[in-house]
């Protein structure tokens, strides 16, 4: 079946880095776009970034926008999310999340998410 | 991108129906039929209930329908369950490969 495993969410300090992986299952993962969406404690859903099927187009929330990096291997049906510069705020639940299309459409598919928390 | 504005708790009783509105501009919700909306239990990840503003994917009960009318979309659930009990976002198309969600809204089945 169709199923994204989220992984390398933790405990880092301000400034520090962490980089998330998604794991891709049950489908061909180069014919979708795939977001990374997070969601802090007690809070809503902000969608933080998107990379099309190919890789050739990336794009980010203002938030993180020159911190985080979204970057895909199709080859090893992953989806990473490299979070540089952290901050207090960037502390979150990270889901991977499957787009329908290829160039970006809705989110039919969710991993269960990782644990992001940036404190001093 | 500024989050579209839903209500922050909406309630009814079993068998009702209730509404959950999902206001933007014409830049997001207005401009684009890319509205789909989504279901969440605690601690738990999201799921996809509507797209394409009024299309429901295989799965989900037809008690959940969506509308559009100008900048404002809305999501209807009739028949209320207890299982509906959840948060519900709205997320929209804002163009140039940019998306924002909804505040959420928390539907208490009463």
């Amino acid at each position: 079946q169709v199923q994204l495993v989220e992984s390398g969410g933790g405990v880092v300090q301000p400034g520090g880095s962490l980089r998330l992986s998604c794991a891709a299952s049950g489908f061909i993962l180069s014919s979708h776009g795939m977001h990374w969406v997070r969601q802090a404690p007690g809070k809503g859903l902000e969608w933080v970034a998107f990379i099309r099927y190919d890789g050739t187009i990336k794009n980010y929330a203002e938030s993180v926008k020159g911190r985080f990096t979204i970057s895909r291997d199709n080859s090893k049906n992953t989806v990473s999310l490299q979070m540089n510069s952290l901050r207090v705020e960037d502390t979150a639940v990270y889901y991977c999340a499957k787009d329908r299309g290829a160039s970006g459409s809705y989110m039919d598919v969710w991993g269960k998410g990782t644990t992001v928390t940036v404190f001093s | 991108q500024s989050a579209l504005t839903q209500p922050r708790s909406v309630s009814g009783s079993p068998g009702q129906s209730v509404t959950i509105s999902c206001t933007g501009t014409s830049s997001d919700v207005g401009g684009y039929n890319y509205v789909s909306w989504y279901q969440q239990y605690p601690g738990k990840a999201p799921k996809l209930m509507i797209y394409d503003v009024t299309k429901r994917p295989s799965g989900v009960p037809d008690r959940f329908s969506g509308s559009k009318s100008g900048n404002t979309a809305s999501l209807t659930i009739s028949g209320l369950r207890a299982e509906d009990e959840a948060d519900y976002y709205c997320y929209s198309y804002v163009g140039r490969y940019t998306w924002v969600f909804g505040g959420g809204t928390k539907l208490a089945v009463l």
